[in-house]
């Protein structure tokens, strides 16, 4: 597809469940970030790729957080025994290069509600 | 660090007449980009406008402008002629060209516009 394609689009998970929540970036695109935004906020960055190194995953707000992309294309994002405070749409967005330019392209974000 | 603050949780206009909505910003680096980006109820993020900050003119894209006064670090939209489908939450991003750069924003304005 052209856009930035994120599955699923709605989970909903029992506390303790594991998720992954995964991102199809645009062909080609360097940059990849993953966004947390809790309900009425902004988003908050979590983790940042370039190609299939991990720059950045100062965001990430515990180590049941943990992000990949193996091969500098799809992503995934995968939370561990998840908690109520996990519930949020997780956004993915993907730009063609690095700086400060360059346009990022957002999916239509996973809403994720943990019960 | 980077940080931008929107003051302002929602504004409300009337159909036809412009609206500005806030951003101000924070960054120690020279070189950075600013972006807009609209949210629909429908959760995606659509990409409206961006301002460098060694671009001397402020930029625009059809209805939409930046009024850009680096001096003061803001940045803000301004809406020509709103449409009851501008109805969204605006969010205000800032990304630097140092090292590698991810997108920061603000907590966003909800914009109403009524018939």
């Amino acid at each position: 597809g052209a856009g930035v394609s994120q599955s699923p689009r709605y989970k909903v998970a029992k506390r303790g469940q594991d998720v992954a929540l995964r991102c199809d970036p645009i062909s080609g695109h360097v940059s990849l970030f993953w966004y947390q935004q809790a309900l009425g906020q902004g988003p908050e960055f979590l983790t940042y790729f370039q190609n299939e190194a991990q720059l950045d995953k100062s965001g990430l707000p515990s180590d049941r957080f943990f992000a990949e992309r193996p091969e500098g294309s799809v992503s995934t994002l995968k939370i561990q025994r998840t908690q109520q405070e996990d519930s949020a749409v997780y956004l993915c967005a993907s730009s063609l290069a690095r700086i400060a330019n360059t346009e990022a392209f957002f999916g239509q974000g996973t809403r994720l509600t943990v019960v | 660090a980077q940080k931008i603050t929107q003051t302002q949780p929602g504004m409300f206009v009337q159909e036809k007449e412009a609206v500005t909505l806030d951003c101000t910003y924070d960054t120690s680096d020279q070189s950075y980009g600013l972006f807009w980006y609209k949210q629909p109820s429908s959760g995606e993020m659509i990409f409206l406008i961006y301002q460098g900050s060694y671009d001397e003119q402020n930029a625009t894209e059809g209805r939409y402008s930046l009024n850009f006064q680096k001096a003061r670090k803001s940045a803000n939209l301004v809406i020509s002629a709103s449409q009851l489908g501008d109805s969204a939450m605006y969010f205000c991003a800032m990304r630097v060209n140092s090292g590698y750069s991810t997108l920061t924003f603000g907590k966003g304005t909800m914009l109403l516009v009524s018939p």
